[in-house]
């Protein structure tokens, strides 16, 4: 079965400094891949969806990678900000069926 | 952006009673919703596939008769915890994707529903 895997620890840097959070995937073909934001208590919200025919993407401060040989993506959040801190979420999606990573908590420190 | 209404955002109920969860999207038409769980520091876990008009399609493990699913208009999901009980105490989240949007491969989800069985 495919699996997605997030680093479960949390990731601490220093406000204005680029947080890079990673999303790997085995047994998968995703057509494309998405990045979500979750902060406590909520639903995640949309941030990038980058195409398997794609290698990069960027949105503002953010900036998305995919990899389809190394079945990796990357999220940098440059120039940090405390307001940053939530979890992040990788998706991977084929046809109609969407499956999440369990995400990697940023803290971004003043 | 298109928005998703889930009401309400948290309940508490007895053991044994039915609890239902509405899911609306507020601004466009979704064909397809879905209907997510997650525990702490868990991912999302896919329950079904709301279809407008149709059955659900329910994962694997997913009891139907337990998590029933309504979608009867095209901006309307409902999920009923049947005899909820303490284990079914979870996080619920649905979410829409909007087919007519301009991307259709986004799904926009619903602040979601924080389930106290006891």
């Amino acid at each position: 079965s495919q699996k997605i895997e997030q680093n479960s620890e949390a990731l601490n840097i220093q406000e204005g400094k680029t947080a890079t959070l990673t999303c790997n995937y085995t047994n998968y073909s995703p057509a494309y891949l998405q990045w979500y934001r979750q902060d406590p208590g909520r639903g995640p919200v949309f941030l990038l969806l980058i195409r398997e025919n794609e290698k990069e993407k960027r949105k503002e401060r953010l900036k998305v990678t995919f990899d389809t040989t190394l079945k990796q993506s990357l999220f940098h959040i440059t120039a940090s900000q405390p307001a940053d801190s939530a979890t992040y979420l990788c998706a991977l999606a084929n046809f109609n069926k969407f499956y999440f990573g369990s995400g990697t908590k940023l803290n971004v420190k003043p | 952006g298109a928005v998703v209404s889930q009401h309400p955002s948290w309940v508490i109920c007895k053991s044994g009673t039915s609890v239902k969860i509405e899911c609306r999207s507020l601004d466009f038409q979704a064909t397809t919703m879905f209907w997510y769980r997650q525990f702490p520091k868990q991912s999302l876990m896919l329950m079904a596939t709301s279809n407008e008009g149709s059955k659900a399609t329910y994962e694997q493990g997913v009891e139907k008769d337990k998590f029933l699913i309504n979608h009867a208009s095209l901006t309307l999901s409902t999920l009923t915890v049947t005899s909820a009980h303490p284990e079914d105490s979870s996080f619920y989240i649905c979410s829409a994707r909007d087919h007519s949007g301009r991307d259709r491969n986004i799904q926009y989800f619903g602040a979601g529903t924080r389930l106290s069985v006891l």
